[in-house]
């Protein structure tokens, strides 16, 4: 079964635009982390951010926030004001620590593409 | 720091041909990851070090063979590849100082593998 689910494929916007992607994770685990990976075209994976289980805290870092909500099993991502240089690949991902396999499970990816 | 190198960037090789990836981090990280990235998918874990042993070997095939000469080294040597093995190879890193599999993976920037 898949375990993290990002329903959108590609969105485009318009520089300056808002976007938000979705990110929805499920898992059996009390004790896991979620985390977005950014991929530009060059093809490096980019940490953004990780997230452990027991905290629900929104976080914001310039121009990137996240709102994490068990209730709903989702981790979304939005990045404010867009760039073109935020073009890329996101990937959401779970790892969960009694597996302990070392494991990240990745959603499929979100291709954004901002146009100036 | 949070750099994780890769040699080569791109790499051409015959089916017939026997040729190594090579990667390397310095932020005292104990645990190495082995990723293979097809177009538009998220990565795939190939094989995990933690402690210079091999941890986990995603039933990978022989010709791909990994090797951790020290904490600090990663190899992945490849013989009588074929076509479809074509993709981006990534290399990761965590800390798993303690063993635990749930550390933030950082990732280099991959090696572009064709195999003609």
């Amino acid at each position: 079964a898949q375990k993290v689910t990002q329903a959108q494929t590609e969105i485009s916007v318009v520089e300056k635009e808002d976007v938000t992607l979705d990110c929805v994770y499920e898992t059996r685990d009390t004790t896991y982390y979620l985390f977005w990976y950014k991929q530009p075209p060059s093809g490096e994976l980019v940490f953004l951010i990780r997230r452990n289980s027991f905290d629900e805290q929104n976080e914001i870092s310039g121009r990137y926030s996240w709102n994490f909500q068990k209730s709903t099993s989702s981790f979304n991502f939005t990045i404010t004001a867009s760039q073109v240089v935020d073009s890329a690949v996101y990937f959401c991902a779970l790892s969960e620590a009694h597996s302990n396999d070392y494991k990240l499970s990745f959603g499929a990816g979100t291709t954004v593409t901002v146009r100036a | 720091d949070t750099e994780v190198t890769q040699t080569p960037k791109h790499l051409v090789m015959g089916m017939t041909n026997k040729k190594s990836l090579k990667c390397e981090q310095h932020m005292g990280h104990r645990a190495m990851y082995w990723y293979k990235q097809k177009a538009k998918k998220p990565p795939e874990l190939m094989f995990v070090y933690s402690y210079e042993k091999l941890s986990i070997n995603e039933s990978v095939p022989s010709r791909f063979s990994p090797e951790c000469p020290n904490s600090s080294l990663l190899n992945l040597h490849l013989h009588a590849l074929q076509p479809e093995d074509s993709a981006l190879y990534l290399c990761a890193s965590s800390q798993s100082h303690a063993g635990t599999s749930t550390d933030t993976q950082y990732f280099g920037p991959g090696t572009r593998l064709t195999v003609l």
